[in-house]
């Protein structure tokens, strides 16, 4: 069984702060990464994806990736209170014709004003 | 313009009936998923159709029957709802199953059992 491990957290961090959310994969083919946000009651929402090891830069935000470690992190940078919100970390499961997206169960960050 | 959309967005309905959710996607993308999220926001795959085709099918009840007519549509029929079916449900595309842009997700149905 393929699995994707996140810390549910709460993860509580001061605004403009850096926020650190960590994922771990079972699978060691793995060779695509994302990252979504989850605001309360909507849709997850693609922020990031990662398939090299080393970092990954979008304006605040930065993923991380090594596949030796089989570890993913996110890091968000000057955190804002509209930051605030799940992340699920999700990993593509891919062979033969068939793949899917696996989803951690997702760290819920609060930043705090 | 809604790139992933899904109807209807609240369901509330009695044990024992049956009910469907209907997914439509705009983006040209060839593959349809449904994953179901828990009361612990766990996202886990149900379904998935590539090109119309069947292609993933997770230990789902058969009281689950996914449908999909053309490309664009995925639609989700559920038979003799149960109070563990309360959940909310999410449509998704991709523009292959393996695809590396990630998923597009559609905004939920949340269906309560009563």
């Amino acid at each position: 069984q393929k699995e994707v491990e996140q810390n549910s957290g709460p993860l509580s961090v001061p605004e403009g702060a850096i926020a650190s959310l960590n994922c771990t994969y079972s699978d060691r083919g793995s060779q695509s990464f994302f990252w979504y946000r989850q605001y309360s009651g909507k849709s997850p929402e693609l922020i990031m994806s990662i398939y090299s090891n080393g970092d990954k830069e979008d304006g605040r935000f930065t993923a991380q990736l090594n596949k030796a470690s089989q570890y993913v992190s996110l890091l968000i940078r000057d955190s804002q209170p509209s930051d605030s919100a799940t992340y699920l970390c999700a990993v593509l499961n891919y062979g033969g014709s068939q793949g899917n997206l696996i989803f951690g169960k997702g760290t819920k960050l609060s930043v705090k004003p | 313009d809604t790139a992933v959309s899904q109807t209807p967005k609240y369901l509330v309905t009695q044990m024992g009936n049956d009910k469907s959710i209907k997914c439509e996607q705009n983006l040209g993308h060839d593959t349809m998923y449904w994953y179901k999220q828990d009361s612990k926001k766990f996202l886990k795959i149900m379904f998935s159709y590539n090109n119309k085709e069947l292609i993933i099918n997770e230990t789902v009840p058969n009281r689950f029957s996914p449908k999909s007519p053309d490309k664009a549509h995925l639609n989700l029929h559920i038979n003799s709802l149960e109070l563990g079916d309360s959940a909310v449900y999410f449509c998704a595309s991709s523009q292959g199953p393996g695809h590396n842009y990630g998923y597009t997700f559609g905004s939920g149905t949340r269906l309560t059992v009563v």
